[in-house]
């Protein structure tokens, strides 16, 4: 079967550094999405990464091994507005998305 | 874990016609189910918040009737795109509420049913 595993919640300090790990087993893959989710809003785009490496964007930045079917979000500077749950979701051969059941991460002052 | 599918995963149609989309928690009851569209590597956009048993709540901008939103049941949602154009072609996606979890925030997503209109 699909499978996307992300840590349930964590906790970081404000101004410190976290990394949200997610790893996949999907059949075939066509890039992988991490999205924001505040409580009772839409989720936010935050990065598409399709080619192994890492791509920076401002404080956030995501990384791909699609050998070993991992990719992480690292968020620097942490602010308390990042506090939210955040999503990856994988896009199988089918073009189909498949979620992991989220992040929830509280940043603590 | 809670599982949301959708069905079709794709369709094409033609211009004009109407497309029945479906999402279904499959273990698990959602009171609220919602709806949303995918534009190519940008943020998902509400369109609308469905609730069992009564009428559905559109996000500004969102035309009632265009886009048909039914909650009949506990457990499926329906979203009709009727005489659809090629501007409605997206991706559309629902997810659930665990309304039964202590999680009431936590949305489950369902895999998203590509439209393409010719």
């Amino acid at each position: 079967g699909q499978n996307i595993d992300q840590p349930t919640e964590m906790t970081a300090t404000e101004g410190a550094i976290v990394q949200i790990n997610c790893t996949y087993q999907t059949s075939g893959f066509n890039g992988l999405f991490w999205y924001q989710q505040h409580a009772g809003e839409a989720p936010t785009f935050l990065s598409y990464n399709v080619l192994d490496g890492l791509e920076e964007k401002g404080r956030f930045s995501s990384f791909l091994s699609r050998s070993k079917g991992y990719s992480y979000l690292l968020l620097k500077e942490l602010q308390m507005k990042d506090s939210a749950s955040y999503l990856c979701a994988v896009v199988d051969s089918n073009y189909q998305l498949i979620w992991g059941a989220g992040t929830k991460l509280i940043i603590k002052p | 874990g809670a599982v949301v599918s959708q069905h079709p995963s794709w369709v094409i149609c033609k211009s004009g016609t109407s497309v029945k989309i479906e999402c279904r928690s499959l273990d698990f009851q959602a009171t609220t189910m919602f709806w949303y569209r995918q534009f190519p590597k940008q943020s998902l956009m509400l369109m609308a918040t469905s609730n069992e048993g009564s009428k559905a709540t559109y996000e500004q901008g969102v035309e009632k009737d265009k886009f048909l939103i039914n909650h009949a049941s506990l457990t499926l949602s329906t979203l009709t795109v009727t005489s659809a154009h090629p501007e409605d072609s997206s991706f559309y996606i629902c997810s659930a509420r665990d309304t039964t979890s202590g999680e009431s925030d936590t949305q489950y997503f369902g895999p998203g049913t590509r439209l393409t209109v010719l």
